[in-house]
């Protein structure tokens, strides 16, 4: 089955620990990214990747690292949580460039930041 | 910075009435444009595209696309419980790196 798949899909954390949240696509996509989701403010993209090696910054990657060394493997990472980063993120992928307006998303993961 | 705007709603219509959600976007070089849905608790999926004047359907949904007007519009016939959900209106940034979503029209179908 085709899908994108996000991890943890909860978690609650403590203001400086820091995360991962991992996001794995399993359909040869070359194009990932990463939004966050807020009441009021809808869908923001924080980091996107065309390709392997290849990654950009979007709109809010404030807080936020990323990497992309395997096609399928776009993590998310925050090396010093705040409260302020605590949102619904969703992990998106699409086949390329050409087709970046078509995305598939992963599940969700909601994070927490005490 | 492209803008996209959507009225949040709720928009309420009765069972089998046509739903019409709008979406106005502020970059007139835009040039592709998407709905996508999302249910409570859910994550949103695409379900039309649209990339020329005029109307484009599938099924019971219809977009509609006036680039004069610079305005986007998702027309659902026969509306059913099950498409109560929040629409999001999509439109690519200037680099064509990332969709810049609307904040969603929520449509709320009664039976």
């Amino acid at each position: 089955e085709a899908q994108v798949t996000q991890n943890p899909r909860y978690l609650i954390t403590v203001t400086g620990k820091k995360l991962t949240v991992t996001c794995s696509q399993n359909m040869n996509h070359e194009y990932m990214s990463w939004y966050r989701q807020d009441p009021g403010l809808g869908l923001r993209q924080i980091y996107y990747s065309m390709n392997v090696e290849v990654t950009d910054k979007g709109d809010v990657p404030e807080g936020y690292k990323v990497s992309r060394k395997e096609k399928r493997n776009f993590p998310l990472i925050l090396e010093s949580p705040s409260p302020n980063q605590t949102s619904l993120y969703f992990c998106a992928s699409s086949l390329n460039r050409a087709n970046t307006g078509e995305l598939f998303f992963g599940e969700g993961s909601r994070l927490t930041v005490l | 910075q492209k803008e996209v705007e959507q009225n949040s709603g709720p928009l309420s219509v009765p069972e089998g009435a046509i739903a019409s959600l709008n979406c106005t976007y502020s970059d007139r070089g835009s040039q592709s444009f998407f709905w996508y849905r999302q249910y409570s608790g859910k994550s949103p999926e695409l379900i039309m595209s649209i990339y020329s004047n005029g109307d484009k359907e599938d099924g019971r949904f219809t977009a509609q696309l006036n680039k004069a007007s610079q305005y986007v519009s998702l027309l659902i016939r026969d509306s059913q419980p099950s498409d109560s959900a929040t629409y999001l209106c999509a439109v690519f940034n200037q680099a064509g790196t990332a969709l810049i979503f609307g904040k969603g029209t929520t449509l709320s179908v009664s039976s």
